[in-house]
């Protein structure tokens, strides 16, 4: 079955801590992954997506994932959070099976403190 | 505003009766999504619009769940004999062209069935 695992539910860090969130997939065939956050009082936006070439994927607020397909992971890091980092952060993926569904993950909530 | 529009954002009915809910896309997305997602987890994969026809129909979890865009633009969701399990916020997303392209949600409308 098709499904997206986020290891951590909540998190918590003090500014300038280092951030990985980790991300594990199951979906047959090839793969379309996808980080997107979800600001207090916000929409859901995309952070950075990957769809084929470089592995390691740069996107917006100094945020970069890194896809590992002998690892079915898509872990998203960020060197050196800041409290506007507070957020949740939700892994997906789609492809080229399953139809056009987009499977999200349950989200990682991050609190960062100042 | 060019985003992503849901109205109502929030509705309240009582179990039994009909209800709709309707998205304005971004101008000029050809594609339309329609997610569910219950409280403490991510959102949930119902349908999808490429033009006015639906591609994707197989997230609606039973016959009661239906939706519509007749002119490719704006969709309605529809949801008959509301259950007390259908509470939830209900997100909308649109993307330029299909499933490989980024997803720009709405604030979403957030059902309560008494």
């Amino acid at each position: 079955a098709q499904s997206v695992s986020q290891h951590n539910h909540h998190v918590i860090l003090s500014e300038a801590a280092s951030l990985e969130l980790g991300c594990n997939y199951s979906y047959g065939g090839t793969v379309n992954l996808f980080w997107y956050v979800q600001y207090p009082g916000q929409h859901l936006q995309l952070l950075l997506k990957y769809f084929s070439g470089d592995p390691l994927v740069k996107g917006i607020k100094g945020f970069e994932a890194e896809f590992i397909k002998s690892k079915f992971s898509f872990n998203l890091r960020k060197p050196s959070v800041q409290w506007s980092d507070t957020a949740e952060y939700f892994c997906a993926v789609n492809g080229n099976t399953g139809g056009f569904k987009t499977i999200f993950g349950a989200g990682t909530r991050l609190f960062v403190k100042a | 505003g060019a985003g992503v529009s849901q109205t109502p954002s929030n509705k309240v009915t009582e179990k039994g009766k009909y209800v709709e809910l309707r998205c304005d896309p971004i101008s000029g997305h050809t594609a339309l999504y329609w997610y569910r997602q219950s409280l403490g987890q991510g959102p949930e994969f119902l349908i999808y619009f490429q033009g006015t026809g639906a591609a994707d129909d197989s997230g609606l979890p039973n016959d009661r769940f239906f939706a519509v865009r007749p002119e490719g633009s704006v969709s309605t969701l529809k949801i008959q004999r509301t259950e007390r399990g259908d509470s939830a916020v209900y997100l909308c997303a649109s993307s330029l062209r299909g499933q490989g392209d980024t997803q720009y949600f709405g604030p979403g409308t957030r059902l309560t069935v008494l």
